[in-house]
């Protein structure tokens, strides 16, 4: 149990587009999703948490009109990087928190996707 | 603030040696503390947790760890080293029951010499 599922792995796009990354937990309702980012040798970096059909709260720094969050349904949570940059290629992870077994405490984390903007 | 602090950044042994990955943490709560395995390009899986009961853990693929409140401190041991093992490894800690948000240490890479 306690599976989410990160879409895509792996994606490219070309400055100034927008891309949209897709968390979602497959067996489990999630109350709140978290997405990370992780530069290359380094630890991870929460950039926000959402709360199913409320606003996303953002860390510090994270600048929310370019990484808007959607957290429409219990099972589904988007980011998506607007006008990306070549400083915005990174790695992005998200992790479902829910109020079944496992998934208590947040721990259950996507496969991650890899953004590179050219 | 919660923090974690991961000694080494690298750690290298041989195949059949001793593991030993270190985490201090800090938090004004008791923590709920987890250890990570993250393959490239991969996302985290969890090798174990604890969260305020037994404070020896056993987790997946022969990994243990140890709760040390009077150490502040959390190490990732495994008795016999395995190629496979070869990865990063993040050490985290949570802000509290019911709380999910993680704060990361800095993470061990951890190789195996054959």
């Amino acid at each position: 149990g306690a599976v989410v599922s990160q879409h895509p792995s792996w994606v490219i796009c070309k400055s100034g587009t927008s891309v949209k990354i897709e968390c979602r937990s497959l067996d489990f309702q999630a109350t709140t999703m978290f997405w990370y980012r992780q530069f290359p040798k380094q630890s991870l970096m929460l950039m926000a948490t959402s709360n199913e059909g409320s606003k996303a709260t953002y860390e510090q720094g994270v600048e929310k009109d370019k990484f808007l969050i959607n957290h429409a349904s219990l099972t589904l949570s988007t980011l998506t990087v607007t006008s990306a940059h070549p400083e915005d290629s990174s790695f992005y992870i998200c992790s479902a928190g829910g109020s079944a077994g496992e998934a208590n405490y947040g721990y259950t984390f996507g496969s991650g996707t890899r953004l590179t903007v050219v | 603030a919660q923090s974690v602090t991961q000694l080494g950044s690298h750690v290298s042994v041989s195949e059949g040696a001793l593991v030993l990955l270190r985490c201090n943490y800090s938090s004004s709560v008791p923590p709920y503390l987890f250890w990570y395995v993250q393959y490239p390009n991969q996302g985290l899986q969890l090798l174990l947790k604890y969260t305020s009961a037994a404070t020896l853990v056993k987790g997946i693929n022969g990994f243990e760890a140890e709760f040390k409140k009077s150490e502040t401190s959390f190490h990732l041991t495994k008795p016999s080293a395995h190629m496979s093992d070869a990865a990063e490894y993040f050490c985290a800690v949570s802000e509290g029951q019911g709380a999910q948000k993680l704060v990361f240490g800095q993470g061990t890479r951890l190789t195996i010499n054959p």
